[in-house]
């Protein structure tokens, strides 16, 4: 069974600092993309990258990329709305949908 | 832009059977590209995902819920559906509908509905 594991837990930046967020899978599926997610506090979450690319709306100071099994969310130039939670999500062998535990993006 | 909006008890009592709906509108749940989900997330806690439907009727669900749980699609009412019986305290999460593009990710999400299992 693959596990996501997303560090920091938390991460305190100010606005206009960089962020990166990370995402570890236990295991590679070749045939599975990761996707990255948004939440704000009484929202649903929103997509934000799906198969390395950026869902419609999303800004391009926020990018991603991967190395084997690690997996990186960057946020350039803070800016007040990007402080939320943010999730990675990858499907397993059997197709099932798995979700990292989430980062907190705080203010400093 | 296809939305979705749940819609069901917020209340459900120890024991019986949870039951939630999807309705999709500016869209149409009969398109081949998409699988239909249902996701929860209990208060100020992660993501669990419970399965999907395809407008075929085809279902997956996660194996931790696989027992109690069952999804069916109205295509007439471009709907979908979830059922989940049994219910504990450890069901009360807010629920969410959302479209997926199968393999790829979940876009996009209803509001989500909250449900508390409580007597």
């Amino acid at each position: 069974e693959i596990v996501l594991t997303q560090s920091p837990g938390t991460l305190s930046l100010s606005p206009g600092e960089r962020a990166t967020l990370s995402c570890r899978a236990s295991q590679s599926l070749s045939n599975s993309y990761l996707a990255w997610y948004q939440q704000k506090p009484g929202q649903a979450p929103r997509l934000l990258y799906a198969a390395s690319r950026r869902a419609t709306g999303i800004p391009d100071r926020i990018s991603v990329s991967e190395s084997g099994t690690d997996f990186t969310l960057t946020i350039n130039r803070l800016e007040p709305e990007d402080f939320a939670v943010y999730y990675c999500q990858q499907y397993d062998s059997s197709s099932s949908i798995i979700f990292g535990q989430g980062t907190r993006l705080e203010i400093k | 832009q296809v939305q979705l909006q749940e819609s069901g008890p917020g209340l459900v009592k120890p024991s019986q059977t949870l039951s939630l709906t999807c309705t999709v509108s500016d869209g149409s749940i009969n398109t081949g590209t998409y699988y239909w989900s249902w996701i929860r997330q209990p208060a100020g806690r992660g993501l669990e995902w419970i399965g999907r439907i395809y407008n075929s009727g085809r279902t997956n669900y996660n194996p931790s819920l696989k027992s109690r749980v069952t999804i069916s699609v109205d295509t007439s009412k471009n709907q979908f559906s979830l059922r989940l019986g049994s219910v504990t305290a450890a069901d009360t999460a807010v629920y969410y509908c959302a479209r997926e593009y199968y393999y790829v990710g979940l876009d996009p999400w209803g509001q989500g509905t909250l449900v508390t299992v409580s007597s």
